[in-house]
């Protein structure tokens, strides 16, 4: 059983569309993250959610709205894509909020808006 | 807030021999944690190994060692009898409370293991 899915793997579309991706972890963990991964390999985190609660909020555009109908699924809606927002996204998941655990990642999901 | 400095962008290693990847970080928590994950080709991120700021002994895992020098801010990661299979893009990343327990990565090493 993979820990982290995610869905779709890959998504191709055309600017100007919403598109959705989708996270679960069946860790138990009760805290998920997304990350985006530029072109240059830098990885930057987006959210965070710790039982359903949203507990980080980077600087993203309002345009990505991230869901969490309970704490082992994490949601990714973007609407109007951009060219930009081209990348790889990656959920992840951790035991708590504190320093000591790792993140579990997902296998990313690569989007390309043309 | 935490920084990660990662400042070799490639490393090369002959197959077999010992490689170090350099890491510095900056932050101003007391308590914080130590991470380095690898990336293949294939695009996962798989975490290696896990170093506490008050750990007074360097983690090991397997061939995988993080050479910790807490005064200078310094996380290295060494790998022992490299494998072609270890060729990657290798990432250092720490969480604290002053960046809110959120894993901040560095830009990443990508290394690569030659027969």
């Amino acid at each position: 059983d993979t820990a982290v899915s995610q869905t779709p793997k890959y998504l191709v579309t055309q600017m100007g569309n919403d598109k959705s991706i989708k996270c679960e972890q069946n860790l138990g963990h009760d805290t998920m993250y997304w990350y985006k991964q530029d072109s240059k390999k830098f990885l930057k985190i987006m959210f965070s959610y710790n039982n359903k609660e949203l507990i980080i909020n980077e600087t993203v555009p309002n345009r990505f709205s991230p869901k969490s109908p309970d704490k082992a699924h994490l949601n990714l809606h973007i609407n109007s894509l951009e060219l930009g927002d081209s990348a790889v996204y990656f959920c992840a998941s951790s035991q708590d909020t504190m320093n000591t655990g790792e993140l579990f990642f997902g296998e990313g999901s690569r989007l390309t808006v043309l | 807030a935490q920084k990660i400095t990662q400042t070799q962008p490639g490393m090369f290693v002959q197959e077999k021999e010992a490689v170090t990847l350099d890491c510095t970080y900056d932050t101003s928590d007391q308590s914080y944690g130590l991470f380095w994950y690898k990336q293949p080709s294939s695009g996962e991120m798989i975490f290696l190994i896990y170093q506490g700021s008050y750990d007074e002994q360097n983690a090991t895992e397997g061939r995988y060692s993080l050479n910790f020098q807490k005064a200078r801010k310094s996380a290295n990661l060494v790998i022992s009898a490299s494998q072609l299979g270890d060729s990657a893009m290798y990432f250092c990343a720490m969480r604290g409370l002053g960046s809110n327990y959120k894993l901040t990565f560095g830009k990443g090493t990508l290394l690569t293991v030659n027969p």
